[in-house]
C-alpha cells in the first residue's frame, strides 16, 4: 500500500476564516512533508516533518501551521489567508530522511481557493 | 544555482511513437535522482528512481531512464506513447539532503 491520503479535496474559505488540511499515511514512513504548487509549477516544499518533530520550515508565513499529531497524521492549519495562497497543496511521505529512505509518495492534493 | 534542468517546457509527439523527456543535473556527487508524473488536478505519482544500483532504471507504465554519470544526465523514454501518457512530467534530484524539482515538461500526444 503507497497511498497517502488527504481531505477535503477541495476548500473555498475567506480571508478571516479557519480551516484545516489533513494527510495521512497508513505506510509506516516516519517523514511527512507539505508542499505547496501553484498552476504550472513544480511543487514547493513548506514544512518536513521527521518522527514528528517539525525538521523544515522553509520561511512560510505564520498564517500556516503545521502540525503532526502521531506518525500516521499531518494536519496544515490555515488562518487568515491572503488571495495569492490559492493553490494546490499536496502532502508527501516518506520512510525517512536518510539515503535510500527518501523516495516520497504524494497525495492527491487539496484544491484550496481563498476569497 | 540550478540543481535539475528540464531542457524541454513541451514536448509533442504522436501515439506509438517514442517519448524522451529530457533532464540534467549539476552535482559533483552521484545524487538520488526520481521521475514523477502528474496528470491534470492531481497528485505527483512516482515513475522511478535512481538510487546509484543500476544506471538503466525501468519504472511503471512502460516508462524507463538512464543515468549518465559523464553526461550528468536522466533522460526518461518510452518505446511508444499512449493516450494515458499526456501529463506533467517532473524530474527531481535530491543533493544533501535537499530535493531540487526541475520546472517540469509537458507531455502532449496527438492521435
Amino acid at each position: 500500500d503507497t497511498e497517502v491520503t488527504q481531505t477535503p479535496k477541495h476548500l473555498v474559505m475567506g480571508m478571516t476564516n479557519k480551516k484545516s488540511l489533513k494527510c495521512e499515511q497508513h505506510m509506516g514512513h516516519r517523514a511527512m512533508y507539505w508542499y505547496k504548487q501553484k498552476a504550472k509549477k513544480p511543487p514547493e516544499l513548506m514544512f518536513v516533518y521527521s518522527y514528528e518533530k517539525l525538521s523544515i520550515n522553509e520561511s512560510v508565513p505564520s498564517r500556516f501551521s503545521p502540525e503532526c499529531p502521531n506518525s500516521s497524521l499531518l494536519n496544515l492549519h490555515l488562518h487568515a489567508l491572503q488571495p495569492e495562497d490559492s493553490a494546490l497543496y499536496l502532502c508527501a511521505s516518506s520512510l525517512g530522511l536518510g539515503w535510500g529512505r527518501e523516495t516520497q509518495y504524494f497525495g492527491p492534493g487539496t484544491r484550496l481557493l481563498v476569497l | 544555482a540550478q540543481s535539475v534542468t528540464q531542457l524541454d517546457s513541451h514536448v509533442s509527439v504522436s501515439e506509438g511513437t517514442p517519448v524522451l523527456l529530457r533532464c540534467n543535473y549539476s552535482s559533483s556527487y552521484s545524487p538520488s535522482l526520481f521521475w514523477y508524473v502528474q496528470h491534470p488536478n492531481k497528485g505527483l505519482q512516482l515513475l522511478l528512481k535512481y538510487t546509484s544500483a543500476a544506471t538503466l532504471v525501468k519504472g511503471i507504465n512502460g516508462f524507463e531512464a538512464e543515468f549518465k554519470k559523464s553526461e550528468t544526465s536522466f533522460h526518461l523514454t518510452k518505446p511508444s506513447a499512449h493516450m494515458s501518457d499526456a501529463a506533467e512530467y517532473f524530474c527531481v534530484v535530491r543533493l544533501a539532503n535537499q530535493f531540487y524539482f526541475g520546472t517540469g515538461t509537458s507531455l502532449t500526444v496527438i492521435p
